[in-house]
């Protein structure tokens, strides 16, 4: 089955500057590949997706770039703010028949410091 | 809308002892999911639902049972509570297959 591999378990940065956490994942037939950021006592919730046919995705300071001959997805968020800070995980899922079945990662601490 | 509602959000339970984790969305979502989530790690698919009556089993179903007599619930039950079920356990919802899944706010369980 599916693996997901994420690093950094935990990043820290100054505010302004970016961040990047990368995901592997083992099924080459994997092809599509959410973040979720998780707030302190809250639920996961979606900040940026991307399919397989689709190499790089933006969204105002979030992107996410995939890379499908190494399996490997990535995500960048620029110009920190405090705001941001939150654990973040990747998730990966074939989409095979039936309902789509999220491998996560083990998720990203990211502090981002005043 | 509020989205996905889970009901309690936290509940002590002793070795044995059973109980119903409430999940309901109001999104007319067709699918549903529900995921534990241990310390320090990612979520793990518990079972997912493809729509009312139709139930299946994801990576670490033992000990649990599902069921989905609706479009709106899909409530989760424990029958005999393991110390090994402490966790927290999330409900989410997606309108179709392959399109972003939603979740709920989540359930602090504790088993002594």
């Amino acid at each position: 089955g599916e693996n997901v591999e994420q690093h950094p378990s935990t990043l820290s940065v100054q505010e302004g500057d970016s961040a990047v956490i990368k995901c592997t994942y083992s099924d080459s037939a994997s092809n599509y590949f959410p973040w979720y950021k998780q707030e302190l006592g809250k639920g996961p919730q979606l900040i940026i997706d991307i399919r397989s046919n689709v190499g790089e995705k933006k969204d105002q300071r979030i992107a996410v770039t995939l890379n499908k001959t190494a399996k490997h997805f990535s995500l960048h968020i620029t110009e920190t703010q405090p705001e941001d800070s939150a654990v973040y995980f990747c998730a990966a899922s074939n989409g095979r028949v039936g309902a789509q079945k999220l491998v996560f990662g083990q998720g990203t601490r990211l502090t981002i410091n005043p | 809308n509020a989205g996905v509602t889970q009901t309690p959000k936290f509940r002590i339970l002793k070795i044995g002892q059973s109980m119903t984790l409430q999940c309901t969305q109001d999104m007319n979502h067709n699918y549903m999911y529900w995921y534990r989530q241990d310390p320090g790690m990612g979520l793990k698919l518990i079972y997912y639902s493809v729509g009312a009556g139709i139930t299946d089993k994801g990576e670490v179903p033992n000990g649990y049972n599902v069921s989905r007599s609706t479009t709106e619930d899909f409530p989760l039950r424990l029958e005999l509570a393991a110390p090994s079920q402490t966790s927290v356990y999330f409900c989410a919802s997606s309108y179709e297959d392959r399109e972003a899944q939603y979740f709920g706010p989540g359930t602090r369980l504790l088993v002594l």
